[in-house]
Protein backbone atom coordinates (compact mmCIF):
# COMPACT_ATOMS: atom_id res chain seq x y z
CA UNK A 1 0.00 0.00 0.00
CA UNK A 2 1.40 3.43 -0.52
CA UNK A 3 1.75 5.64 1.90
CA UNK A 4 3.89 9.13 3.55
CA UNK A 5 5.88 9.92 6.52
CA UNK A 6 5.41 13.15 7.92
CA UNK A 7 8.08 12.61 11.01
CA UNK A 8 8.14 15.85 12.36
CA UNK A 9 4.83 17.50 13.78
CA UNK A 10 6.26 20.97 14.14
CA UNK A 11 9.28 22.43 12.35
CA UNK A 12 10.64 26.17 14.08
CA UNK A 13 12.88 28.42 11.77
CA UNK A 14 14.17 32.12 11.79
CA UNK A 15 12.99 34.43 9.29
CA UNK A 16 16.09 34.60 6.81
CA UNK A 17 17.00 30.76 7.75
CA UNK A 18 16.63 27.85 5.41
CA UNK A 19 13.96 25.52 5.64
CA UNK A 20 13.68 21.28 5.70
CA UNK A 21 10.13 20.10 5.69
CA UNK A 22 10.98 15.94 5.77
CA UNK A 23 8.75 13.60 3.59
CA UNK A 24 9.28 10.18 3.49
CA UNK A 25 7.45 7.73 1.48
CA UNK A 26 6.54 4.02 0.37
CA UNK A 27 5.15 2.87 -3.02
CA UNK A 28 5.43 -0.12 -5.22
CA UNK A 29 6.28 0.99 -8.63
CA UNK A 30 6.98 5.14 -9.65
CA UNK A 31 6.02 7.58 -7.13
CA UNK A 32 4.26 10.71 -7.90
CA UNK A 33 4.58 13.26 -4.79
CA UNK A 34 3.64 16.35 -4.06
CA UNK A 35 3.62 18.63 -1.56
CA UNK A 36 0.72 20.86 -0.48
CA UNK A 37 0.46 23.87 2.39
CA UNK A 38 -2.65 24.70 4.28
CA UNK A 39 -3.49 28.37 5.48
CA UNK A 40 -5.96 28.77 8.58
CA UNK A 41 -9.64 28.45 7.40
CA UNK A 42 -8.63 27.70 3.60
CA UNK A 43 -7.91 25.02 1.10
CA UNK A 44 -5.08 23.11 0.18
CA UNK A 45 -2.86 24.91 -2.23
CA UNK A 46 -0.52 23.01 -4.02
CA UNK A 47 3.29 23.78 -4.21
CA UNK A 48 4.96 21.45 -6.46
CA UNK A 49 4.64 17.76 -7.30
CA UNK A 50 7.63 15.09 -8.87
CA UNK A 51 6.57 12.84 -11.60
CA UNK A 52 10.17 12.12 -13.13
CA UNK A 53 13.33 13.36 -14.53
CA UNK A 54 15.35 15.67 -12.45
CA UNK A 55 15.59 15.31 -8.75
CA UNK A 56 15.58 18.69 -7.59
CA UNK A 57 11.67 20.53 -8.25
CA UNK A 58 11.02 23.98 -7.81
CA UNK A 59 7.50 24.87 -7.35
CA UNK A 60 5.64 28.25 -5.84
CA UNK A 61 6.88 31.19 -3.51
CA UNK A 62 10.31 30.16 -3.56
CA UNK A 63 9.94 26.34 -2.06
CA UNK A 64 11.64 23.15 -4.22
CA UNK A 65 11.92 19.93 -2.77
CA UNK A 66 13.99 17.36 -3.59
CA UNK A 67 13.61 13.39 -4.45
CA UNK A 68 15.74 10.87 -3.15
CA UNK A 69 14.39 7.81 -4.81
CA UNK A 70 17.45 5.21 -2.60
CA UNK A 71 16.11 6.91 0.25
CA UNK A 72 12.88 7.44 -0.60
CA UNK A 73 12.66 10.65 0.71
CA UNK A 74 10.83 14.23 -0.58
CA UNK A 75 12.08 17.23 1.66
CA UNK A 76 10.64 20.80 0.86
CA UNK A 77 12.96 23.16 0.61
CA UNK A 78 13.15 26.92 1.04
CA UNK A 79 16.75 28.77 0.87
CA UNK A 80 15.12 31.73 3.15
CA UNK A 81 11.93 31.63 5.15
CA UNK A 82 9.36 34.09 5.52
CA UNK A 83 7.41 34.81 8.04
CA UNK A 84 4.23 34.58 5.52
CA UNK A 85 5.41 30.84 5.03
CA UNK A 86 4.01 29.96 8.34
CA UNK A 87 1.45 27.13 7.78
CA UNK A 88 0.59 23.67 8.11
CA UNK A 89 2.59 21.50 5.31
CA UNK A 90 1.37 18.35 3.75
CA UNK A 91 3.42 15.53 1.59
CA UNK A 92 1.03 13.31 -0.60
CA UNK A 93 1.55 10.44 -3.41
CA UNK A 94 -0.81 9.67 -5.56
CA UNK A 95 -2.36 6.09 -4.40
CA UNK A 96 -4.58 4.86 -7.45
CA UNK A 97 -4.85 4.87 -11.14
CA UNK A 98 -7.41 7.89 -10.93
CA UNK A 99 -5.15 9.64 -8.70
CA UNK A 100 -6.40 10.09 -5.11
CA UNK A 101 -3.60 11.61 -2.94
CA UNK A 102 -2.65 9.68 -0.06
CA UNK A 103 -1.02 12.47 2.71
CA UNK A 104 0.89 12.90 5.66
CA UNK A 105 -0.20 14.10 8.79
CA UNK A 106 1.35 17.33 8.03
CA UNK A 107 3.84 19.46 9.56
CA UNK A 108 3.28 22.76 10.81
CA UNK A 109 5.59 25.13 9.90
CA UNK A 110 6.61 27.99 12.59
CA UNK A 111 8.64 30.89 11.08
CA UNK A 112 9.88 33.73 13.71
CA UNK A 113 11.05 37.42 12.93
CA UNK B 1 -10.47 32.30 -13.01
CA UNK B 2 -12.49 31.12 -10.13
CA UNK B 3 -11.21 28.44 -7.92
CA UNK B 4 -13.11 25.08 -6.30
CA UNK B 5 -15.76 26.61 -4.01
CA UNK B 6 -17.67 24.69 -1.68
CA UNK B 7 -21.19 25.60 0.71
CA UNK B 8 -22.05 25.52 2.93
CA UNK B 9 -18.79 26.80 5.01
CA UNK B 10 -19.92 25.02 8.17
CA UNK B 11 -22.60 22.94 9.17
CA UNK B 12 -23.83 22.41 12.32
CA UNK B 13 -26.31 19.41 12.70
CA UNK B 14 -28.21 17.56 15.42
CA UNK B 15 -26.95 13.64 15.58
CA UNK B 16 -29.30 12.09 13.19
CA UNK B 17 -29.88 14.82 10.73
CA UNK B 18 -29.30 14.00 7.35
CA UNK B 19 -27.08 17.11 5.35
CA UNK B 20 -26.14 17.59 1.87
CA UNK B 21 -22.39 19.25 1.23
CA UNK B 22 -21.68 20.98 -2.24
CA UNK B 23 -19.29 21.42 -4.81
CA UNK B 24 -18.45 23.18 -7.70
CA UNK B 25 -15.30 22.51 -9.05
CA UNK B 26 -13.47 24.78 -11.92
CA UNK B 27 -15.38 24.54 -15.02
CA UNK B 28 -14.19 21.83 -17.46
CA UNK B 29 -12.25 20.03 -14.74
CA UNK B 30 -12.76 16.55 -15.68
CA UNK B 31 -11.84 14.68 -12.11
CA UNK B 32 -13.50 15.70 -8.88
CA UNK B 33 -12.21 14.04 -5.09
CA UNK B 34 -14.10 14.25 -1.93
CA UNK B 35 -11.88 14.27 0.63
CA UNK B 36 -12.24 14.05 4.79
CA UNK B 37 -10.45 15.91 7.19
CA UNK B 38 -10.60 15.26 10.77
CA UNK B 39 -8.98 17.80 13.28
CA UNK B 40 -5.27 17.21 12.77
CA UNK B 41 -4.79 14.84 10.68
CA UNK B 42 -4.27 14.28 6.75
CA UNK B 43 -6.95 14.59 4.44
CA UNK B 44 -8.04 11.21 3.72
CA UNK B 45 -10.05 9.92 0.37
CA UNK B 46 -13.89 9.34 0.09
CA UNK B 47 -14.38 8.92 -3.28
CA UNK B 48 -13.61 9.91 -7.04
CA UNK B 49 -15.43 10.61 -9.87
CA UNK B 50 -14.39 11.50 -13.83
CA UNK B 51 -17.46 13.68 -15.52
CA UNK B 52 -20.71 12.19 -13.90
CA UNK B 53 -19.29 8.33 -13.45
CA UNK B 54 -18.27 7.69 -9.81
CA UNK B 55 -15.47 5.22 -10.51
CA UNK B 56 -14.24 4.67 -7.08
CA UNK B 57 -15.96 5.02 -3.66
CA UNK B 58 -13.58 2.85 -1.60
CA UNK B 59 -13.13 5.69 0.86
CA UNK B 60 -16.90 5.98 1.66
CA UNK B 61 -16.87 5.46 5.49
CA UNK B 62 -20.13 3.92 5.63
CA UNK B 63 -23.37 3.71 3.73
CA UNK B 64 -24.79 6.67 5.24
CA UNK B 65 -22.41 8.56 2.73
CA UNK B 66 -23.55 9.33 -0.65
CA UNK B 67 -22.01 11.27 -3.37
CA UNK B 68 -22.97 12.20 -6.86
CA UNK B 69 -22.12 14.25 -9.97
CA UNK B 70 -25.14 13.97 -12.47
CA UNK B 71 -24.10 16.54 -15.05
CA UNK B 72 -20.44 15.68 -14.74
CA UNK B 73 -20.05 19.43 -13.04
CA UNK B 74 -21.79 20.34 -9.45
CA UNK B 75 -21.00 17.06 -6.90
CA UNK B 76 -23.53 16.84 -3.68
CA UNK B 77 -21.70 14.89 -1.04
CA UNK B 78 -24.93 13.58 1.63
CA UNK B 79 -24.52 12.42 4.48
CA UNK B 80 -27.79 10.51 6.18
CA UNK B 81 -28.47 10.03 9.79
CA UNK B 82 -25.19 11.88 11.12
CA UNK B 83 -23.20 10.62 14.06
CA UNK B 84 -20.38 12.50 16.35
CA UNK B 85 -17.55 10.72 14.26
CA UNK B 86 -18.65 12.56 10.89
CA UNK B 87 -17.65 16.46 12.50
CA UNK B 88 -14.72 16.74 10.38
CA UNK B 89 -13.80 19.56 7.52
CA UNK B 90 -15.11 17.78 3.87
CA UNK B 91 -12.80 19.06 1.11
CA UNK B 92 -13.57 18.98 -2.59
CA UNK B 93 -11.07 18.72 -5.17
CA UNK B 94 -10.83 18.85 -8.80
CA UNK B 95 -8.59 18.37 -11.72
CA UNK B 96 -8.10 19.26 -15.49
CA UNK B 97 -7.31 15.39 -16.53
CA UNK B 98 -7.55 12.28 -15.86
CA UNK B 99 -4.33 11.13 -14.99
CA UNK B 100 -2.59 10.55 -11.56
CA UNK B 101 0.01 12.82 -11.71
CA UNK B 102 -2.25 15.86 -12.76
CA UNK B 103 -2.45 18.47 -9.39
CA UNK B 104 -5.49 18.57 -7.52
CA UNK B 105 -7.24 22.26 -7.01
CA UNK B 106 -9.10 22.22 -3.39
CA UNK B 107 -11.93 24.19 -2.21
CA UNK B 108 -12.02 25.79 1.28
CA UNK B 109 -13.78 22.99 2.73
CA UNK B 110 -17.29 21.89 4.68
CA UNK B 111 -16.57 22.18 8.45
CA UNK B 112 -19.16 19.77 9.63
CA UNK B 113 -20.11 19.70 13.31
CA UNK B 114 -22.41 16.85 14.79
CA UNK B 115 -24.13 17.61 18.41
Amino acid sequence: AQSVAQPEDQVNVAEGNPLTVKCTYSVSGNPYLFWYVQYPNRGLQFLLKYITGDNLVKGSYGFEAEFNKSQTSFHLKKPSALVSDSALYFCAVSGGSQGNLIFGKGTKLSVKP
Amino acid sequence: GAGVSQSPRYKVAKRGQDVALRCDPISGHVSLFWYQQALGQGPEFLTYFQNEAQLDKSGLPSDRFFAERPEGSVSTLKIQRTQQEDSAVYLCASSLGVTSYNEQFFGPGTRLTVL
